[in-house]
Protein backbone atom coordinates (compact mmCIF):
# COMPACT_ATOMS: atom_id res chain seq x y z
CA UNK A 1 0.00 0.00 0.00
CA UNK A 2 0.60 3.69 0.51
CA UNK A 3 3.77 4.57 2.53
CA UNK A 4 3.23 8.41 1.78
CA UNK A 5 0.78 10.87 3.52
CA UNK A 6 -0.07 13.69 0.81
CA UNK A 7 -1.99 16.69 2.06
CA UNK A 8 -4.23 18.75 1.67
CA UNK A 9 -6.66 16.05 -0.20
CA UNK A 10 -7.87 18.38 -2.28
CA UNK A 11 -7.60 22.67 -2.57
CA UNK A 12 -9.63 25.02 -4.37
CA UNK A 13 -7.43 28.04 -6.04
CA UNK A 14 -8.04 31.64 -7.49
CA UNK A 15 -6.03 32.58 -10.16
CA UNK A 16 -2.95 34.47 -8.56
CA UNK A 17 -2.96 32.97 -5.66
CA UNK A 18 -0.12 31.02 -4.11
CA UNK A 19 -0.76 27.31 -2.89
CA UNK A 20 1.20 24.82 -1.03
CA UNK A 21 0.86 20.87 -0.75
CA UNK A 22 3.28 18.82 1.12
CA UNK A 23 3.75 15.27 1.58
CA UNK A 24 5.28 12.81 4.39
CA UNK A 25 6.91 9.51 4.96
CA UNK A 26 7.79 6.79 7.56
CA UNK A 27 10.63 5.76 5.50
CA UNK A 28 13.44 7.54 4.49
CA UNK A 29 13.67 8.42 0.63
CA UNK A 30 16.79 8.93 -1.73
CA UNK A 31 14.93 11.10 -4.20
CA UNK A 32 11.67 12.78 -4.20
CA UNK A 33 9.70 13.37 -7.38
CA UNK A 34 6.54 15.51 -7.75
CA UNK A 35 4.34 14.87 -10.60
CA UNK A 36 1.28 16.26 -12.08
CA UNK A 37 -1.72 13.80 -13.75
CA UNK A 38 -4.54 15.40 -16.06
CA UNK A 39 -7.73 13.31 -17.02
CA UNK A 40 -6.98 10.56 -18.90
CA UNK A 41 -3.15 11.10 -18.82
CA UNK A 42 0.03 9.47 -17.50
CA UNK A 43 1.85 11.48 -14.29
CA UNK A 44 4.19 13.90 -15.71
CA UNK A 45 7.45 14.87 -14.12
CA UNK A 46 7.48 18.30 -12.60
CA UNK A 47 10.63 18.77 -10.23
CA UNK A 48 13.06 15.89 -8.49
CA UNK A 49 15.15 16.62 -5.80
CA UNK A 50 18.11 14.47 -4.84
CA UNK A 51 19.67 15.71 -1.57
CA UNK A 52 18.14 16.51 2.38
CA UNK A 53 17.58 20.19 2.55
CA UNK A 54 17.54 20.79 -1.34
CA UNK A 55 15.23 23.73 -2.58
CA UNK A 56 14.66 23.27 -6.35
CA UNK A 57 12.21 25.16 -8.77
CA UNK A 58 11.05 24.36 -12.27
CA UNK A 59 9.47 28.08 -12.78
CA UNK A 60 6.74 28.48 -10.83
CA UNK A 61 6.77 25.57 -8.82
CA UNK A 62 9.28 25.37 -6.10
CA UNK A 63 9.75 22.19 -4.02
CA UNK A 64 12.45 21.00 -1.10
CA UNK A 65 13.13 17.61 0.13
CA UNK A 66 12.79 17.69 3.73
CA UNK A 67 16.14 17.91 6.14
CA UNK A 68 14.56 14.17 7.62
CA UNK A 69 14.65 12.52 4.09
CA UNK A 70 11.23 11.83 5.09
CA UNK A 71 8.84 14.70 3.66
CA UNK A 72 8.75 17.44 0.69
CA UNK A 73 6.78 20.27 -0.04
CA UNK A 74 5.36 21.65 -3.17
CA UNK A 75 4.55 25.39 -3.55
CA UNK A 76 2.54 26.90 -6.79
CA UNK A 77 3.22 30.79 -7.02
CA UNK A 78 0.75 33.28 -8.87
CA UNK A 79 -1.49 30.14 -10.36
CA UNK A 80 -2.92 29.90 -13.37
CA UNK A 81 -6.37 28.22 -15.10
CA UNK A 82 -4.06 25.61 -16.30
CA UNK A 83 -2.77 24.59 -12.86
CA UNK A 84 -5.84 22.65 -12.32
CA UNK A 85 -5.03 18.40 -12.23
CA UNK A 86 -4.07 15.79 -9.68
CA UNK A 87 -0.16 16.49 -8.27
CA UNK A 88 1.31 13.59 -6.56
CA UNK A 89 4.55 13.11 -4.64
CA UNK A 90 6.51 10.16 -4.91
CA UNK A 91 9.28 8.86 -2.89
CA UNK A 92 12.36 6.15 -4.33
CA UNK A 93 15.03 4.55 -1.83
CA UNK A 94 16.17 1.80 -4.22
CA UNK A 95 16.30 3.65 -7.78
CA UNK A 96 13.18 1.97 -9.77
CA UNK A 97 10.18 1.30 -7.83
CA UNK A 98 8.37 4.15 -7.08
CA UNK A 99 6.00 5.24 -4.06
CA UNK A 100 3.39 7.65 -4.70
CA UNK A 101 1.18 9.79 -2.74
CA UNK A 102 -2.69 9.78 -2.92
CA UNK A 103 -2.49 12.62 -4.43
CA UNK A 104 -3.32 16.56 -4.34
CA UNK A 105 -6.51 17.53 -6.94
CA UNK A 106 -6.14 21.36 -7.49
CA UNK A 107 -9.74 22.74 -8.88
CA UNK A 108 -10.03 26.74 -9.53
CA UNK A 109 -12.83 27.97 -7.10
CA UNK A 110 -15.89 29.22 -9.43
CA UNK B 1 10.47 10.11 -29.72
CA UNK B 2 7.36 9.10 -29.89
CA UNK B 3 6.88 8.95 -26.20
CA UNK B 4 5.62 5.54 -24.50
CA UNK B 5 2.89 4.25 -26.21
CA UNK B 6 -0.36 1.82 -24.40
CA UNK B 7 -3.02 -0.14 -26.14
CA UNK B 8 -5.55 -0.25 -25.96
CA UNK B 9 -6.36 2.98 -24.13
CA UNK B 10 -9.66 1.58 -22.49
CA UNK B 11 -10.90 -2.34 -22.24
CA UNK B 12 -14.20 -3.01 -21.10
CA UNK B 13 -14.63 -6.94 -20.03
CA UNK B 14 -17.10 -9.24 -18.22
CA UNK B 15 -15.51 -10.87 -14.88
CA UNK B 16 -14.26 -14.12 -15.39
CA UNK B 17 -11.97 -12.75 -19.15
CA UNK B 18 -8.69 -12.60 -19.71
CA UNK B 19 -7.20 -8.97 -20.70
CA UNK B 20 -4.10 -8.10 -22.53
CA UNK B 21 -2.25 -4.82 -22.90
CA UNK B 22 0.45 -3.75 -24.80
CA UNK B 23 3.30 -1.51 -23.87
CA UNK B 24 6.02 0.30 -26.15
CA UNK B 25 8.29 1.87 -24.65
CA UNK B 26 10.28 5.35 -26.24
CA UNK B 27 12.75 3.77 -28.37
CA UNK B 28 16.07 2.48 -26.59
CA UNK B 29 14.51 2.58 -23.37
CA UNK B 30 16.31 -0.71 -21.52
CA UNK B 31 14.11 -0.67 -17.96
CA UNK B 32 10.25 -0.79 -18.00
CA UNK B 33 7.90 -0.65 -15.41
CA UNK B 34 3.89 -1.40 -14.68
CA UNK B 35 1.78 0.58 -12.45
CA UNK B 36 -1.53 0.01 -11.26
CA UNK B 37 -3.65 3.20 -10.10
CA UNK B 38 -6.83 3.07 -8.66
CA UNK B 39 -9.49 5.69 -8.64
CA UNK B 40 -8.23 8.74 -5.80
CA UNK B 41 -5.30 6.93 -5.49
CA UNK B 42 -1.80 7.04 -6.66
CA UNK B 43 -0.02 4.90 -9.00
CA UNK B 44 1.32 1.79 -6.90
CA UNK B 45 4.53 -0.50 -8.54
CA UNK B 46 3.82 -3.64 -10.00
CA UNK B 47 6.92 -5.03 -12.09
CA UNK B 48 10.11 -3.91 -13.76
CA UNK B 49 11.50 -5.67 -16.20
CA UNK B 50 15.74 -4.52 -17.31
CA UNK B 51 15.83 -5.37 -20.80
CA UNK B 52 13.71 -8.65 -21.17
CA UNK B 53 14.20 -9.85 -17.79
CA UNK B 54 11.72 -9.63 -15.12
CA UNK B 55 13.70 -8.15 -12.19
CA UNK B 56 10.94 -7.64 -9.43
CA UNK B 57 7.12 -8.32 -9.07
CA UNK B 58 5.36 -6.99 -6.50
CA UNK B 59 3.10 -8.74 -3.97
CA UNK B 60 0.11 -6.91 -5.33
CA UNK B 61 0.85 -8.88 -8.80
CA UNK B 62 -1.20 -12.19 -8.18
CA UNK B 63 -0.83 -15.45 -9.81
CA UNK B 64 -3.52 -14.50 -12.18
CA UNK B 65 -1.34 -11.32 -13.63
CA UNK B 66 1.64 -12.36 -15.97
CA UNK B 67 3.81 -9.69 -17.76
CA UNK B 68 6.55 -10.51 -20.51
CA UNK B 69 9.48 -8.44 -22.38
CA UNK B 70 10.34 -11.25 -24.87
CA UNK B 71 12.96 -9.29 -26.80
CA UNK B 72 13.85 -6.63 -24.55
CA UNK B 73 11.09 -4.25 -26.58
CA UNK B 74 7.36 -4.17 -26.17
CA UNK B 75 5.87 -5.54 -23.08
CA UNK B 76 2.86 -7.13 -22.56
CA UNK B 77 0.55 -7.39 -19.32
CA UNK B 78 -2.17 -10.37 -19.19
CA UNK B 79 -5.15 -10.78 -16.50
CA UNK B 80 -6.45 -13.69 -16.26
CA UNK B 81 -10.03 -14.39 -14.90
CA UNK B 82 -10.55 -10.84 -14.08
CA UNK B 83 -12.28 -9.68 -10.90
CA UNK B 84 -14.18 -6.24 -10.34
CA UNK B 85 -11.05 -5.78 -8.25
CA UNK B 86 -8.77 -5.33 -11.19
CA UNK B 87 -10.89 -2.30 -12.10
CA UNK B 88 -7.92 0.48 -12.97
CA UNK B 89 -5.66 2.17 -15.05
CA UNK B 90 -2.60 0.40 -15.61
CA UNK B 91 0.27 2.59 -16.92
CA UNK B 92 3.61 1.69 -18.44
CA UNK B 93 6.75 3.68 -18.21
CA UNK B 94 10.32 3.69 -19.21
CA UNK B 95 13.42 4.70 -18.73
CA UNK B 96 16.88 4.52 -20.59
CA UNK B 97 19.20 4.48 -17.67
CA UNK B 98 19.21 4.49 -13.77
CA UNK B 99 17.56 7.21 -12.28
CA UNK B 100 13.82 7.33 -11.24
CA UNK B 101 13.77 11.01 -12.74
CA UNK B 102 14.23 9.76 -16.10
CA UNK B 103 11.29 7.51 -16.02
CA UNK B 104 8.26 8.27 -18.81
CA UNK B 105 4.84 7.20 -18.31
CA UNK B 106 2.50 6.25 -20.74
CA UNK B 107 -1.22 7.26 -21.05
CA UNK B 108 -2.40 3.93 -19.43
CA UNK B 109 -5.16 2.02 -20.43
CA UNK B 110 -8.06 1.76 -18.36
CA UNK B 111 -9.61 -1.17 -17.50
CA UNK B 112 -12.81 -1.74 -16.21
CA UNK B 113 -14.56 -5.36 -15.41
CA UNK B 114 -18.18 -5.70 -14.87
Amino acid sequence: GQQLNQSPQSMFIQEGEDVSMNCTSSSIFNTWLWYKQEPGEGPVLLIALYKAGELTSNGRLTAQFGITRKDSFLNISASIPSDVGIYFCAGDSNDYKLSFGAGTTVTVRA
Amino acid sequence: DTGVSQDPRHKITKRGQNVTFRCDPISEHNRLYWYRQTLGQGPEFLTYFQNEAQLEKSRLLSDRFSAERPKGSFSTLEIQRTEQGDSAMYLCASSLRQGVEKLFFGSGTQLSVL
